[in-house]
């Protein structure tokens, strides 16, 4: 099963903050985050593997909350090179790499 | 070093046909996966090979299938084509046999166009 993204998009100015947040049903052993810019490869972004780790990539980072099965990745004063879409992938028992719907960025100058 | 090459690029088929997608993964990995991705369901998993092993299948029909060669490099087969198999295919690979702390590195994708 998916899991869920929030928002599905989002538009910010330059230098805005956000946060997409990212929920599964099940047990998570680990949450991926990946980006990918129109017409081109997923890049990857991070991986959480614990409960309540939290890693950052320049000014973007993201926790992970294991009790609630939650995954949130805040963007810091976003720049224009930030848009694109953003996608959690989750691991679950059977140690597939599943993907949510994705969440759309646009930072607009 | 040479990243994921996906062949080829784009694909037009007819309803009905079947279609063979290739996949060669950055030298040295051994697990490659594959995902359709479409506008209104973003990254679907279809199946992952490791070392010529299928280790996991997503929900897909039958007509989708796989297999992995010695040297790693994987195809995807999809048979009796359908309108909504229009997609972009994409293919991953990572260096580990535990994909749970492994970054995936994905290729191009090949988009097929099913008329």
């Amino acid at each position: 099963q998916q899991p869920v993204q929030s928002p599905q998009a989002v538009i910010l100015r330059e230098g805005e903050d956000a946060v997409i947040n990212c929920s599964s049903s099940k047990a998570l052993y680990s949450v991926h985050w990946y980006r990918q810019k129109h017409g081109e490869a997923p890049v990857f972004l991070m991986i959480l593997l614990k409960g309540g780790e939290q890693k950052g990539h320049e000014k973007i980072s993201a926790s992970f909350n294991e009790k609630k099965q939650q995954s949130s990745l805040y963007l810091t004063a976003s720049q224009l090179s930030y848009s694109g879409t953003y996608f959690c992938g989750t691991i679950p028992p059977g140690n597939m790499l599943t993907f949510g719907g994705g969440t759309r960025l646009m930072v607009k100058p | 070093k040479a990243g994921v090459t996906q062949t080829p690029r784009y694909l037009i088929k007819t309803r009905g046909q079947q279609v063979t997608l290739s996949c060669s993964p950055i030298s040295g990995h051994r697990s490659v996966s594959w995902y359709q991705q479409t506008p209104g369901q973003g990254l679907q998993f279809l199946f992952e090979y490791f070392s010529e092993t299928q280790r996991n299948k997503g929900n897909f029909p039958g007509r989708f299938s796989g297999r992995q060669f010695s040297n790693s490099r994987s195809e995807m087969n999809v048979s009796t084509l359908e309108l909504g198999d229009s997609a972009l295919y994409l293919c991953a690979s990572s260096l580990m046999t535990d994909s749970m702390n492994t970054e995936a590195f994905f290729g191009q994708g090949t988009r097929l166009t099913v008329v």
